[in-house]
């Protein structure tokens, strides 16, 4: 069946330094990406998403590219803020509506 | 669109007390699903629903029940609460377009059982 695989954290970087957040899938055809963040204390919220090959998500500075080729959706950001610490998500959703999380990768960005 | 909403924020149990989490949409979204998220354990799902009257079991369904009367609601029963029940509850909510389910979280619900 459809899985993630999600880069271990923590992660731990200095203001203004570039991130990026690995994930790989295994999927049959081609389902819909989504990359979900989850702030201290709070529920998940959907970050940016993609749903086909080639295409590019982005939202508050992040970035991620649906590469159907090497099977990943790798989340970027060229400058990270004190305020993008939080947990990051990469998710795959089924063909029930339900979706399969990566174990998650905490990232703590330093002043 | 108050989204998806949840109650209890927190809660404390005593082992064996029984209670409802509370969980509503309204989006009219057909999928509903429950979450609980323990530290370095990711999210693991517990029970989901692609519709009223349907429910199904997700990866760690002991000791808990649903049901899914209306489009709206979708509680989650503890029936007899354990220490390994202590946790964070989510309740998602997702619809189908072009095959894409964005999923939509709760709050979340604090649960420590002693």
């Amino acid at each position: 069946g459809n899985s993630v695989t999600q880069m271990e954290g923590p992660v731990t970087l200095s203001e203004e330094a570039f991130l990026t957040i690995n994930c790989t899938y295994t999927a049959t055809g081609y389902p819909s990406l989504f990359w979900y963040v989850q702030y201290p204390g709070e529920g998940l919220q959907l970050l940016l998403k993609a749903t086909k090959a080639d295409d590019k998500g982005s939202n508050k500075g992040f970035e991620a590219t649906y590469r159907k080729e090497t099977t990943s959706f790798h989340l970027e950001k060229g400058s990270v803020q004190v305020s993008d610490s939080a947990v990051y998500f990469c998710a795959l959703p089924s063909n029930t509506g339900k979706l399969i999380f990566g174990q998650g990768t905490t990232l703590q960005v330093k002043p | 669109n108050a989204g998806v909403t949840q109650t209890p924020k927190f809660q404390v149990l005593k082992t064996g007390q029984s209670m409802t989490l509370q969980c509503a949409q309204d989006m009219n979204h057909e999928y509903m699903s429950w979450y609980r998220q323990d530290p370095g354990m990711g999210l693991r799902l517990i029970h989901y629903s692609v519709g009223a009257g349907i429910t199904d079991q997700g990866e760690v369904p002991n000791g808990y029940n649903v049901s899914r009367s209306t489009t709206e609601d979708f509680p989650l029963r503890l029936l007899s609460a354990a220490p390994s029940q202590t946790s964070v509850y989510f309740c998602a909510s997702s619809y189908s377009s072009r095959g894409t389910y964005e999923q939509y979280f709760g709050p979340g619900t604090r649960l420590t059982v002693t």
